[in-house]
């Protein structure tokens, strides 16, 4: 079955550092998504990479996505406090008829 | 910005019990999704509805689970017999219908319902 898993599953970098998150999933996808989460509150998107590009760029966030590996990237540049929170990936595999979530990063972002 | 909504932000109900989550997608969207996101653990896929039926649907959306949208805003997902693994965050979902252009969009996630079951 289709599934994400992010690594590493915890995260902790000080304040202006890069955070650099990765996904790895297992069958072929239509889309990749990254997703935001505050503790405890909801899934907020970050990024869209479809199928056939290899790299987007939204802000401080760079995503790569390498179908060849069936693995994705998620680069945060220029930490913030603010950026502490939980990022998942969502494969999208049935032209959205749903996502799989991956168990998610925990990211601390230390002032 | 138009957002999806959902009500109760949290609700607490015993074992056995029914209760109903309530969601209001974005306005112009036709797909609609149900996700859980047990404590500390990752957001689980429900099920997804489109045209007033089911699309699919995951091992979890068992019979004791049911949607409906009664009328054109509402979207809810209904428990019949609560169990106490039942206690979660469930977030509802909505995306345009991008589907049968052959290009996919994002889902647009509502806050998330945080049920407790006691």
């Amino acid at each position: 079955s289709q599934q994400g898993e992010e690594d590493p599953q915890a995260l902790s970098i000080q304040e202006g550092e890069n955070a650099t998150m990765n996904c790895s999933y297992k069958t072929s996808i239509n889309n990749l998504q990254w997703y935001r989460q505050n503790s405890g509150r909801g899934l907020v998107h970050l990024i869209l990479i479809r199928s056939n590009e290899r790299e987007k760029h939204s802000g401080r966030l760079r995503v790569t996505l390498d179908t060849s590996k069936k693995s994705s990237s998620l680069l945060i540049t220029a930490s913030r406090a603010a950026d502490t929170a939980s990022y998942f990936c969502a494969t999208d595999y049935n032209y959205g008829q749903n996502f799989v979530f991956g168990p998610g990063t925990r990211l601390s972002v230390l002032p | 910005e138009p957002e999806v909504t959902q009500t109760p932000s949290h609700q607490v109900t015993q074992m056995g019990q029914e209760v109903i989550l309530r969601c209001v997608p974005i306005s112009n969207h036709l797909y609609f999704y149900w996700y859980r996101q047990i404590l500390g653990q990752k957001v689980e896929f429900l099920v997804s509805f489109y045209n007033n039926e089911i699309s699919e649907k995951s091992e979890i959306f068992d019979d004791q689970f049911s949607v409906e949208r009664p009328d054109g805003s509402n979207f809810t997902l209904k428990i019949r017999s609560t169990k106490l693994e039942d206690s979660a965050m469930y977030f509802c979902a909505s995306s345009p219908l991008s589907w049968l252009a052959a290009s996919t969009d994002t889902q647009y996630f509502g806050p998330g319902t945080r049920l407790t079951v006691l």
